[in-house]
């Protein structure tokens, strides 16, 4: 199945800074979302977003899908904005549905 | 609108026992699925619907079954309970797998098998 490969890790910020998290994946895409864990484990859809760029609010991502990767941008950053983000791409066939990728961890703090 | 939801929250069982977590949704989407989330992973597909009346298995089915009889409800049951299956259980569902689909995730079922 596909592969996925999120950096950085972990990542610790103050509040009012910028961060751009990455998404590299193995295989091409007909799909790839990006979601929030907030701190009580709820999961948030962020985008849906197989090419191109979207925005929303303070927020915006792209996905370059002929180089096989997505950069979810995080401006002016709240401490509202932690949690774990990852992504997903799906490759359109078989049983993989959406594969995730282990997250970037993500502190802002006050 | 309640969106996906999930029953119960928490759950412990013993080892062998069986128990079926629940999971409804009311935006009449045709694709639903079962992910667990163990510590420092990512989320892993056990089982999927398209539709009513059809499943398929993910990527790690074993030790779970599911049944898909109306458009709303999809439950996950575990046969015999074993503690690998200790897990945070999430139910999603998207209006297809086509294009322009959002998943939507229940709030979770924390399970501990002892």
């Amino acid at each position: 199945g596909i592969q996925v490969e999120q950096s950085p890790p972990d990542l610790i910020l103050q509040e009012g800074a910028n961060s751009t998290l990455r998404c590299n994946f193995s295989d091409s895409v007909n799909n790839l979302q990006w979601f929030h864990q907030n701190p009580w484990g709820q999961l948030i859809n962020l985008f849906y977003i197989p090419s191109g760029t979207k925005q929303n609010g303070r927020l915006s991502a792209t996905t370059v899908a002929t180089e096989r990767y997505s950069l979810l941008y995080i401006s002016s950053s709240q401490t509202t904005d932690s949690g774990v983000y990852f992504c997903a791409p799906d490759s359109g066939g078989g049983a993989d549905g959406l594969t995730f990728g282990k997250g970037t961890h993500l502190i802002i703090q006050p | 609108n309640a969106g996906v939801t999930q029953t119960p929250k928490f759950q412990v069982l013993k080892t062998g026992q069986s128990m079926t977590l629940q999971c409804a949704q009311d935006m009449n989407h045709e694709y639903m699925s079962w992910y667990r989330q163990d510590p420092g992973m990512g989320l892993r597909l056990i089982h999927y619907s398209v539709g009513a009346g059809i499943t398929d298995q993910g990527e790690v089915p074993n030790g779970y079954n599911v049944s898909r009889s109306t458009t709303e409800d999809f439950p996950l049951r575990l046969l015999s309970a074993a503690p690998s299956q200790t897990s945070v259980y999430f139910c999603a569902s998207s209006y297809s797998r086509a294009v322009n689909s959002p998943l939507h995730f229940g709030n979770g079922t924390r399970l501990t098998v002892t």
